[in-house]
């Protein structure tokens, strides 16, 4: 079946730029995890959801930083007046509601702020 | 912050022979997995090591886990020059109250470079 999926896949954004970053997870997957990956580094948690409630926001880097997943579906995670430090890999995970240890990641948006 | 530390930081063996890669953290956990990411296949869960478990295998993955030594490590049988990929740990903590969610702190990885 599907997998998560991401859009875009690459983004080039001018410094003080907002940006949108769009998560359709796996239909039925109840829990969704927003990740940031610099070149390099491992993933590091951002926010999650479960279902529209977003339950965990501590991960986000700033106030700059916001997730929404307003039907507990797709999820957009935005970034205001974007700055050369929000370059990164930005992935996003779901899981079921059963098997919440196991996280299907998608491809990731590759953001590159100029 | 990255929860802990993986090593070696890169890793190069040729087809056939074993790659061992260690994985150590900082605080307690629920449970430890590991994940593989290369460009073409994204990040793909491999498997899962509950706290309480000190060994698992899955087809040509054996993980231990030591949580005396707060480390864990990753070994790959007859190794193929698909498996070239970078490999994570990610543990999960649980919350306060120590339920898991599946909030996963990732270690830096280790490169698997295997050579037909």
């Amino acid at each position: 079946g599907a997998g998560v999926s991401q859009s875009p896949r690459y983004k080039v954004a001018k410094r003080g730029q907002d940006v949108a970053l769009r998560c359709d997870p796996i239909s039925g997957h109840v829990s969704l995890f927003w990740y940031q990956q610099a070149l390099g580094q491992g993933p590091e948690f951002l926010t999650y959801f479960q279902n529209e409630a977003q339950l965990d926001k501590s991960g986000l880097p700033s106030d700059r930083f916001f997730a929404e997943r307003p039907e507990g579906s797709v999820s957009t995670l935005k970034i205001q007046r974007t700055q050369q430090e929000d370059s990164a890999v930005y992935l996003c995970a779901s899981s079921p509601r059963s098997r919440a240890y196991e996280q299907y990641f998608g491809p990731g948006t590759r953001l590159t702020v100029t | 912050s990255q929860q802990g530390e993986e090593d070696p930081q890169a890793l190069s063996i040729q087809e056939g022979e074993n790659a061992t890669m260690n994985c150590s953290y900082k605080t307690s956990i629920n449970n430890l997995q590991w994940y593989r990411q290369n460009s073409g296949r994204g990040l793909v869960h491999l498997i899962l090591i509950r706290s309480n478990e000190r060994e698992k295998h899955s087809g040509r993955l054996r993980v231990t886990l030591d949580t005396s030594k707060k480390s864990s490590s990753l070994l790959i049988t007859a190794s193929r020059a698909a498996d070239t990929a970078s490999y994570f740990c990610a543990t999960d903590a649980g919350n306060a109250g120590g339920t898991s969610y599946g909030k996963l702190t990732f270690g830096q990885g280790t490169i698997l470079t295997v050579h037909p």
